[in-house]
């Protein structure tokens, strides 16, 4: 079975530019997470949604994030305008109900 | 913060020989689970147990739960270079579906 779809898997862009990371789920998974992993910070999550609908998005650091699921399938994160702080690695992870989450590779996003 | 810790940071241990990594939480959970990340990839679900558990076996790992102390221990017997990972506790809350992280042991198994 295919796992959670992430891309890009590597994003260098410079600071100012719009960033957009692309995630696809697992059929079936009816909860979808981003998370952002730095050293720093560890491992934090940022929104999650449940059926295309965010649940909980405290985590978004600013309005400069957002996300969206327009449907099942595949759900965007994105940065605009992106900062050199925004450096990490993006995961996206899905589940099904409260299973445990199935993570993507992530997203090596480096803002010049 | 509303993460996990876990301890120690980093661990060096020889192939065959046990690891063991502690996770410490702060709020009331519904179950904790420990998760596998190799270098460049993803986190791979290991082993989750309820709170009203208090230690659950899955081939080589042993995890263990003291809901009053509010931690959690895993285990790893026999070791391998395989291992060589970091490992990270993620605690579930009573409420809603998300996780927090904690901040992950390095575990290097030397063959």
């Amino acid at each position: 079975d295919a796992g959670v779809i992430q891309s890009p898997r590597h994003e260098v862009t410079e600071m100012g530019q719009e960033v957009t990371l692309r995630c696809k789920p697992i059929s079936g998974h009816d909860y979808l997470f981003w998370y952002r992993q730095t050293m720093m910070r560890g491992l934090e999550l940022l929104i999650y949604f449940n059926n295309n609908v965010p649940i909980d998005d405290s985590g978004m650091p600013e309005d400069r994030f957002s996300a969206k699921m327009p449907n099942a399938s595949f759900s965007t994160l994105k940065i605009q305008p992106s900062e050199p702080r925004d450096s990490a690695v993006y995961f996206c992870a899905s589940s099904f109900g409260r299973e445990p989450q199935h993570f993507g590779d992530g997203t090596r996003l480096s803002i010049l | 913060s509303q993460q996990g810790e876990e301890d120690p940071q980093a661990l060096s241990i020889q192939e065959g020989e046990n690891a063991t990594m502690n996770c410490s939480y702060k709020t009331s959970i519904n179950n904790l689970q420990w998760y596998r990340q190799n270098s460049g990839r993803g986190l791979v679900h290991l082993i989750l147990i309820r709170s009203n558990e208090r230690e659950k076996h899955s081939g080589r790992l042993r995890v263990t739960l003291d809901t009053s102390k509010k931690s959690s221990s895993l285990l790893i017997t026999a070791s391998r270079a395989a291992d060589t990972a970091s490992y990270f506790c993620a605690t579930g809350r009573r409420t809603g579906n998300q996780f927090y992280f904690g901040t992950g042991t390095s575990l290097t198994v030397i063959p």
